[in-house]
């Protein structure tokens, strides 16, 4: 169990740039998800996937972010024309079934907008 | 909507002493709660969690005991160390539409003095 891990850990874009950030789950889990989290606050979810098939997606995920898992093993997030806002760290998630088992995270991007 | 409400910190403690971290909850359904912990510069690691009404989580002397009569899952240690200082997230599991998805409170850090 090598663990979930993500890349880059640290991104560093200008305004308008496209970025696209990586996460490997653990090989036998099935669930992902993608989660941000902003200074001072807790992680907010942003969208899950059961194998390869994105099945919910938060409200704050908007236009400009787009997920995929290919052959329901390793995730990108990307995210176009970023912004200032879009400043956090993006944190991702996976577990077994059932809903409810416990998710291990990632060590997260560090997504950093200037 | 599904939430968590935590104490907000930060907590200071000098070592040794009693450690109660509030938590409480809103949800339909029966969700699973979560502590989890965020040391500094690292990822979120699982704590203790509890599935069900009336269980106790309970992990590196940190317990916490699901009480549906009251919605909460307070985290408690009964002699604090100067290396659990971290920030503390309680969450729980929203599988109302099957995805799992973790709903966290807004952490609460915890400094301990020696």
């Amino acid at each position: 169990d090598t663990g979930v891990s993500q890349d880059p850990r640290h991104k560093i874009t200008k305004r308008g740039q496209n970025v696209t950030f990586r996460c490997d789950p653990i090989s036998e889990h099935n669930r992902l998800y993608w989660y941000r989290q902003t200074l001072g606050q807790g992680p907010e979810f942003l969208t899950y996937f059961q194998n390869e098939a994105q099945l919910e997606k938060s409200r704050l995920l908007s236009d400009r972010f787009s997920a995929e898992r290919p052959k329901g093993s390793f995730s990108t997030l990307e995210i176009q024309r970023t912004e200032q806002g879009d400043s956090a760290m993006y944190l991702c998630a996976s577990s077994r079934d059932p809903p409810g088992d416990t998710q291990y995270f990632g060590p997260g991007t560090r997504l950093t907008v200037l | 909507g599904n939430s968590v409400t935590q104490m907000e910190g930060p907590v200071t403690l000098s070592e040794e002493a009693f450690l109660t971290i509030n938590c409480t909850y809103t949800a339909t359904g029966y969700p699973s709660l979560f502590w989890y912990v965020q040391y500094p510069g690292e990822g979120l690691q699982l704590l203790l969690k509890a599935t069900k009404a009336d269980d106790k989580g309970s992990n590196k002397g940190f317990e916490a005991t699901y009480r549906k009569e009251t919605t909460s899952f307070h985290l408690e240690k009964g002699s604090v160390q100067v290396s659990d200082s971290a920030v503390y997230f309680c969450a729980l599991s929203d599988y109302g539409g099957s995805q799992g998805n973790l709903i966290f409170g807004k952490g609460t850090k915890l400094s301990v003095k020696p």
